[in-house]
């Protein structure tokens, strides 16, 4: 149980596109759920927390208007980074709190997709 | 300021011999505590947390950590490193606000044959 997938797992755009990013909780449900951006062998970045049916929460330094989010229902939130530069490559993971979990559940991650922008 | 440091940037071991990855935390109220493995090009698997009660934890994979609230430490341990433990490791702390997690910036974990 608790399963997390992301889609694409890998994608590849030119520079000036959109590229939109789906994290689904599979056998739960998640009113919360984080997006992280990470680079070669370093530590996982929060870029924004999501919640579903209000405004994401997008920590310091993270472009709103460039990262896009949306949490439309309790197993989806979509990450769309917009007008996409090469410097917007990075490997891009998200998370779910369950429903419900005590501040002390574990987070559940999704394998991640990889961006490349040419 | 809450944080997570994990001093070792790699961990060298061989298979067999025991492995320690080390981690200490710095934040305000009790700590929530978690170590998660990530294989390349891939998300985090969870092993184990810390929550409240004994302070040594086992987890998946043989893996165990123990809490030490006096030197702020949740170092990781394994008792006999297997070649597949290679990976990168985080650990992780949470603070009451908002779930979110602070992460370590990670110990990359090399056994060798």
């Amino acid at each position: 149980g608790a399963v997390v997938s992301q889609h694409p797992s890998w994608v590849i755009c030119k520079s000036g596109t959109s590229v939109k990013i789906e994290c689904r909780s599979l056998d739960f449900q998640a009113t919360t759920m984080f997006w992280y951006r990470q680079f070669p062998k370093q530590s996982l970045m929060l870029m924004a927390t999501s919640n579903e049916g209000s405004k994401a929460t997008y920590e310091q330094g993270v472009e709103k208007d460039k990262f896009l989010i949306n949490h439309a229902s309790l197993t989806l939130s979509t990450l769309t980074v917009t007008s996409a530069h090469p410097e917007d490559s990075s490997f891009y993971i998200c998370s779910a709190i369950p429903l419900k979990a005590g501040n002390g559940n574990e987070q559940f991650f999704g394998p991640g997709t990889r961006l490349t922008v040419l | 300021a809450q944080s997570v440091a994990q001093p070792e940037d790699q961990v060298n071991v061989a298979e067999g011999n025991p492995l320690t990855v080390k981690c200490t935390y710095s934040v305000s109220g009790n700590p929530y505590l978690f170590w998660y493995v990530q294989y390349p090009n891939r998300g985090l698997q969870f092993l184990l947390k810390y929550i409240t009660g004994d302070n040594l934890v086992k987890g998946s994979y043989g893996f165990e950590a123990e809490f030490n609230k006096s030197q702020t430490s949740f170092h990781l341990k394994k008792p006999s490193a297997l070649v597949s433990d290679s990976a990168l490791y985080f650990c992780a702390v949470r603070v009451y606000q908002g779930g979110k997690l602070i992460f370590g910036q990670g110990t990359e974990l090399s056994v060798k044959p």
